[in-house]
C-alpha cells in the first residue's frame, strides 16, 4: 500500500524555526514527486510546490517562495518543509502528498498524507 | 498563474437529489483538471484526474466533464457522506493551482 504519514502537530512562537516531515512507504520514493499543500484555518487548499527525490529539484508557487524550503533524504524515504522563522500567519495545515501519474501527460495527488497542524502563538 | 474559479462556493441540497458543480480556469487547461473531495479534519482524496476518469474505488455517481477553460463535477444521487467539500486543481502548468472549494451542505 502506498501511504504517506507526515509529523506530528507542532505549537511555536513567532521566529522559532520547524521543520516537519512526510515518510512514504509502499513505493520507489527516491524516483517520486512529493507535494506540499497549505490549508489556513476555515480556508481551502493552496499548492506550495513540489520537490523530486531524485535530484531535489523543486518548483514552488510565487506565494511561498523564500518563505519555506522544501528537502528530502532519500536514505530514510523522507521529505521534509522548513521554516527558519514563523510568522503567526503560517498557523495552518499542511499536508504532503505523492505526485501520480497516468504514464501519459496527465498527473494528480494521490495518496496524501493526514496533514500536520502548525500553531504559531505568542 | 492560472486561476481557478468554482462556483458555487456552497450549495445546499438533498440526499437523492443530482448536483452539479462548475470549475472554471482563466485560460485553457485542456483537460488537466483534477477533482478530489475533503471531508472536515481529513486529507483531500481524489476523485477524478484527467477531466473525466474515475479513480478507482471511487462511487460511479461521481462523474467529470469539460475541456478547455470549463469543467463540471456531477454527482448523480447525493449520499449523506457526500455533504463535504470539493475543489478542483489544474495540472496544465507547472505550477499548479486549486479552486476556491465548494460545500455541499445539507
Amino acid at each position: 500500500e502506498v501511504q504517506l504519514v507526515q509529523s506530528g502537530a507542532e505549537v511555536k512562537k513567532p521566529g522559532e524555526s520547524l521543520k516537519i516531515s512526510c515518510k512514504g512507504s509502499g513505493y520507489s520514493f527516491a524516483t517520486s514527486w512529493i507535494g506540499w499543500v497549505r490549508q489556513m484555518p476555515g480556508k481551502g487548499l493552496e499548492w506550495m510546490g513540489i520537490i523530486y527525490t531524485g535530484y531535489s529539484g523543486t518548483r514552488v508557487s510565487p506565494s511561498f517562495q523564500g518563505q519555506v524550503t522544501m528537502s528530502v533524504d532519500k536514505s530514510i524515504n523522507t521529505a521534509y518543509l522548513q521554516w527558519t522563522s514563523l510568522k503567526a500567519s503560517d498557523t495552518a495545515i499542511y499536508f504532503c502528498a505523492k505526485q501520480s501519474s497516468d504514464g501519459g501527460d496527465y498527473n494528480w495527488f494521490d495518496p496524501w498524507g493526514q496533514g500536520t497542524v502548525v500553531t504559531v502563538s505568542s | 498563474d492560472i486561476q481557478m474559479t468554482q462556483s458555487p462556493s456552497s450549495l445546499s441540497a438533498s440526499v437523492g437529489d443530482r448536483v452539479t458543480i462548475t470549475c472554471r480556469a482563466s485560460q485553457s487547461i485542456s483537460r488537466y483538471l483534477n477533482w478530489y473531495q475533503q471531508k472536515p479534519g481529513k486529507a483531500p482524496k481524489l476523485l477524478i484526474y484527467a477531466a473525466s476518469t474515475l479513480q478507482s474505488g471511487v462511487p460511479s455517481r461521481f462523474s467529470g466533464s469539460g475541456s478547455g477553460t470549463d469543467f463540471t463535477l456531477t454527482i448523480s444521487s447525493l449520499q449523506p457522506e457526500d455533504f463535504v467539500t470539493y475543489y478542483c486543481q489544474q495540472g496544465y502548468t507547472t505550477r499548479w493551482t486549486f479552486g476556491q472549494g465548494t460545500k455541499v451542505e445539507i
